[in-house]
């Protein structure tokens, strides 16, 4: 199956600051989601991006679809102690065409 | 509260002991879906089912049956367990597909020895 492309792989950041990564596929994809696990936890969705060039935010994220349809970016402003996790994006087509990335590791340092 | 149910959380196996670890969702979802997760290969599909009845091979079936005899339950078979079946497994259902996101279980993190 395919495997979409995260960068960067993990991020130690101080808290406050700004995070940006991004997700790429050598395919396209009309539906993008990003989702966040916690430690132990299962991922949970964040943000699904359903058009070309849409910018879809949630509180302190902010997610953007590529135009071309093989990438997505997710943003998040002003980080706390509980934006630690894993960043997953996924990418998606019709039925059970349903892509994860790689991931990107979250560390916010007090 | 909607949710999907994973039991048990924790399982430690020996070789070639059958297990099954259940799955199962209130949502009234179609689509529903296994994946393993491991350090430095993310989260692979198993097996993912589109209905009663209704099941098929995800990236990395090998060693693994599932069943969807009902449409809330999906459970996850391994008839011989190996060491490299080790991993934290995830359940997930979906209402239409990929596409509308799926919500994932808490995991199952199983260790045959």
């Amino acid at each position: 199956g395919q495997q979409l492309n995260q960068s960067p792989q993990s991020m130690f950041i101080q808290e406050g600051e700004d995070v940006s990564m991004n997700c790429t596929s050598s395919s396209i994809f009309n539906t993008w989601l990003w989702y966040k696990q916690d430690p132990g936890e299962g991922p949970v969705l964040l943000i699904a991006l359903y058009k070309a060039g849409e910018l879809t935010s949630n509180g302190r994220l902010t997610a953007q679809f590529g135009i071309t349809r093989k990438d997505s970016f997710l943003n998040i402003s002003a980080s706390i102690p509980s934006d630690v996790g894993i960043y997953f994006c996924a990418g998606a087509n019709t039925g059970n065409q349903f892509y994860f990335g790689t991931g990107t590791s979250l560390t916010v340092i007090p | 509260e909607a949710q999907v149910t994973q039991n048990p959380r924790y399982l430690i196996t020996v070789t070639g002991k059958k297990l099954t670890v259940t799955c199962s969702q209130n949502m009234n979802h179609e689509y529903m879906s296994w994946y393993r997760q491991d350090p430095g290969l993310g989260l692979r599909q198993i097996y993912y089912s589109m209905n009663v009845e209704v099941t098929d091979k995800g990236d990395v079936p090998e060693g693994y049956k599932v069943s969807r005899k009902e449409k809330r339950n999906f459970p996850l078979i391994l008839e011989s367990p190996s060491p490299n079946q080790t991993s934290l497994y995830f359940c997930a259902s979906s209402l239409l597909g990929g596409g509308y996101g799926y919500t994932f279980g808490s995991g199952t993190r199983l260790t045959v020895v």
